[in-house]
């Protein structure tokens, strides 16, 4: 089956500490990964996808094909990164999510 | 920048009751999606919608769900009989192009809570 997996359902990180979200994936194919982000009382939009190779905020995230991985990572929290983020998987016409993981910024 | 509109954005229904939900995509985008989250859960795709039909639907959107696009703007989602466990957050969202193209970027709207009692 293609799925999301998000095994993290809540992290706290320290300001000025690496994130890491972590993000696994099963497709059989060439997969299109996304992570798209929600913000308090926001609605959920995109913040980056694997075939842009952009850093968005600080964040990046590479696909990793040998371990189907597709990490978030940010060298340094900031307090307005505390979001939840979904990591999500194109199959067909649509998207499927993971279950998301809070990411919540300690002072 | 062009968002997509939901209303209501939070509709309290009694069991057994029809529910309307409406959304107004972006005007150029060709590709339409309802997806649902009920509280404490993932985001869960339902339906898909293109060229005036379904594409693509779940298992979760059985007879008791239907969309349609009555006036080329408005996109909605209807459940004719709602149950308990239909309270969740509905999202509608939009896209510009193929899902193939690489142009599969979904925008998001704001989302409408139902409250089933």
């Amino acid at each position: 089956a293609q799925r999301v997996t998000q095994p993290e359902k809540l992290l706290s990180v320290f300001k000025g500490a690496p994130v890491e979200l972590k993000c696994n994936y099963s497709y059989s194919g060439s997969p299109e990964l996304f992570w798209y982000v929600q913000y308090s009382r926001q609605r959920l939009q995109l913040l980056l996808r694997h075939i842009s190779r952009e850093s968005i905020k600080g964040f990046t995230a590479d696909l990793n094909k040998g371990e189907t991985s597709f990490h978030l990572k940010k060298p340094f929290a900031q307090e307005e990164d505390s979001a939840m983020y979904y990591c999500a998987l194109r199959r067909d016409d649509k998207i499927i999510f993971g279950k998301g993981t809070r990411l919540h910024i300690l002072p | 920048e062009p968002e997509v509109t939901q209303t209501p954005s939070h509709q309290v229904t009694q069991m057994g009751q029809e529910v309307i939900l409406r959304c107004v995509p972006i005007s150029n985008h060709l590709y339409f999606y309802w997806y649902r989250q009920i509280l404490g859960q993932k985001v869960e795709f339902l339906v898909s919608f293109y060229n005036n039909e379904i594409s693509e639907k779940s298992e979760i959107f059985d007879d008791q769900f239907s969309v349609e696009r009555p006036d080329g703007s408005n996109f909605t989602l209807k459940i004719r009989s709602t149950k308990l466990e239909d309270s969740a957050m509905y999202f509608c969202a939009s896209s510009p192009d193929l899902p193939s193209s690489g142009a599969n970027v979904l925008t998001f709207g704001a989302g409408s809570r139902l409250t089933v009692l």
